[in-house]
Order: structure tokens, then C-alpha cells, then sequence
């Protein structure tokens, strides 16, 4: 079946400007995952969304990081006025939840800010 | 809350040699561990996992082994290949909380 998708695979910007990146998880996928990594470096957790409950923002590294989770499917994180240290790759994960916990990971979104 | 080391960050064998890469937790109270292979270019994809009501487990060429008083989990991979070569990550969790993962090993397996 359909893995995680994520849009765009890349992103090029100019410092300042405001970028949406999408990810569509797996249907039936409770639980969803927003991660950064940066070149050659390990997973930061950014956000979590599980159910209806509320989001664990407790990761986002500033308030110009946002996401939202529309009808418990495909999710937007958004990242306002970026700046050069927001280029990384930006994945997402989705999993079952509750006690199945593998996490299934989308290709990534490479963004790049200038 | 939960704090995860692993170790070495890089690890560089050759073909047919034995790898072996090592995780410790925190927090007494995680149950489950997993370690995920990410490939160049794409995400991480689950490799092998374990819960901590066992003590190894084992999938062909990959073992997972677990000591819950030391609170460290380790990866094995025996005969080595250069499809091996990626970028190994260690993760623990408890309940339902989420996977806090390690800070990941590169391999390089050379032929």
C-alpha cells in the first residue's frame, strides 16, 4: 500500500518568506510525526500529534515553527520569516499509535533557505 | 524524561566483519526499543525491535540484545555488507509515549 508522502521533496526560499510543507500519513494512522535533520546529523523532534488529544509541541525550536493536523489525516508544518539555520530536511513519521509504535517515515522535504 | 546515548557515531568495518553498535536509556520505566536504518536520501525505516519482556531477538543477519538493569540495548550485524553502509538510529519509549531516539551511528562497510 501508499507509504507516508511528503511535499514538496524540495524547497528552495529566500530568507524571510514563510514556507508550508505537507505530509499525507498512512491511511489509518493515528499518530503523527514532524522531525528535523540537519546535514549528517540525527532526528530532532519537532511536534506530535496523536488522536484528537492535544499536539506535544514541547520540540519546536521557535514560535515561527507551526503545525496543524486537518481531520486527523494530512498535516502542514509551517515555518514563518525563515531563517538560513531552518535549511535541514524536515520529515514526517506516522504510526498506529498507542502500544504500535513503528514509526513509518516519508522521503523528507529538503528545504533550503537563502 | 527519557535521555538516549549512542555510540560510536561512526564505524567502519570490512566486509564480512561483525558491527556492533550501542544504546543506553534513562529513563527505568521504557519498554520498548527499536533501531531504524536510514538510507542516503530517505527516511528511516525499522530494522529490528524489541520489548523489554525479552532478553535478545534475532532476524537473519541482524540481533537486538537488551539489558534492562544496565539500561543498554545493542545492535549486531554479522557478516557484513556494503548494503549495510547507512546511518543505524537507537530509539526507547514507554506506554504510549513517544520514540526518543539516539543520536545515530554512521557504518561504512568496506568491501
Amino acid at each position: 500500500g501508499a507509504g507516508v508522502s511528503q511535499s514538496p521533496s524540495n524547497k528552495v526560499t529566500e530568507k524571510g518568506k514563510d514556507v508550508e510543507l505537507r505530509c499525507d500519513p498512512i491511511s489509518g494512522h493515528t499518530a503523527l510525526y514532524w522531525y528535523r535533520q540537519s546535514l549528517g546529523q540525527g532526528l530532532e523532534f519537532l511536534i506530535y500529534f496523536q488522536g484528537n488529544s492535544a499536539p506535544d509541541k514541547s520540540g519546536l525550536p521557535s514560535d515561527r515553527f507551526s503545525a496543524e493536523r486537518t481531520g486527523g489525516s494530512v498535516s502542514t508544518l509551517t515555518i514563518q520569516r525563515t531563517q538560513q539555520e531552518d535549511s535541514a530536511v524536515y520529515l514526517c513519521a506516522s504510526t498506529y499509535g498507542g502500544d504500535r509504535k513503528e514509526q513509518f517515515f516519508g522521503p523528507g522535504t529538503r528545504l533550503t533557505v537563502l | 524524561g527519557e535521555n538516549v546515548e549512542q555510540h560510536p557515531s561512526t564505524l567502519s568495518v570490512q566486509e564480512g566483519d561483525s558491527a556492533v553498535i550501542k544504546c543506553t536509556y534513562s529513563d527505568s520505566a521504557s519498554n520498548y526499543f527499536p533501531w531504524y536504518k536510514q538510507e542516503l536520501g530517505k527516511g528511516p525505516q525499522l530494522i529490528i525491535d524489541i520489548r523489554s519482556n525479552v532478553g535478545e531477538k534475532k532476524d537473519q543477519r541482524i540481533a537486538v540484545t537488551l539489558n534492562k538493569t544496565a539500561k543498554h540495548f545493542s545492535l549486531h550485524i554479522t557478516e557484513t555488507q556494503p548494503e549495510d553502509s547507512a546511518v543505524y538510529f537507537c530509539a526507547a519509549s514507554k506506554a504510549t509515549d513517544k520514540l526518543i531516539f539516539g543520536t545515530g551511528t554512521r557504518l561504512q562497510v568496506f568491501p
